[in-house]
């Protein structure tokens, strides 16, 4: 079974350009969440999808960033424009309906922003 | 203060010793509790979840205690590919939704 991807592993970009990070959770796995670790910090939570619903935006650090997930499937994360302290670590994670704590991640996108 | 706290380490040992890993969370509210092992510039996995009556899975140990609100991981036998980064994680109910707050980890160095 296909495990948790994420495009691009790397992302280099200029501040004020703009990012789309995508996910591909595990086939089945209603449950998808994205997490941030800056350098550093902890691997923060930013939201979590249940299918195509937005169940929880709390962690969103601003509104420069937005995440889709339509169909309920693979889900983008938008940044725009990108801040120099938007650089870091970007984890998707997902776990099948139901079970909200064994949490499959994929390998991160690592960004910078110079 | 933060949400969970733990020593950030590295811890240093030899293959073969014993280490033990403490972590301490802010919110009594919390309701589940677990390890993740971090390898270097790769993914969280999930190693274990911690119980209130403690739990063992091969040469890992894990306890929880509610009153203190502190978490353990005991590895014995320590083997060379044990090094990694452990996460103490805990679930925590926030305005109705439940999400995973982590640690900064805990870097465990074993040298042969």
């Amino acid at each position: 079974e296909a495990g948790v991807t994420q495009f691009p592993s790397h992302s280099v970009i200029e501040k004020g350009q703009t990012v789309t990070l995508r996910c591909d959770p595990i086939s089945g796995h209603d449950n998808l969440y994205w997490y941030r670790r800056v350098m550093g910090k902890e691997i923060k939570f930013l939201l979590h999808f249940v299918k195509e619903s937005k169940q929880d935006e709390s962690g969103m650090p601003n509104n420069r960033f937005l995440a889709e997930r339509t169909g309920g499937t693979y889900s983008t994360l938008k940044v725009q424009p990108a801040e120099l302290e938007d650089s870091g670590v970007y984890f998707c994670a997902s776990s099948q309906v139901g079970n909200l704590y064994e949490q499959y991640f994929g390998p991160g996108t690592r960004l910078t922003v110079t | 203060r933060k949400e969970v706290e733990q020593d950030p380490g590295p811890f240093n040992v030899p293959e073969g010793a014993t280490v033990a890993f403490n972590c301490t969370y802010s919110n009594s509210a919390s309701q589940s509790f677990f390890w993740y092992r971090q390898d270097c510039r790769k993914e969280p996995k999930l190693l274990m979840s911690v119980y209130s009556s403690g739990n063992e899975d091969g040469r890992f140990t894990a306890q929880l205690n509610r009153a203190s609100q502190y978490i353990s991981l005991l590895i014995r036998d320590s083997k060379l590919s044990d090094s990694a980064t452990y996460l103490c994680v805990v679930n925590l109910m926030n305005t109705g939704f439940q999400k995973l707050v982590f640690g900064t980890g805990t870097r465990l160095l074993v040298s042969p």
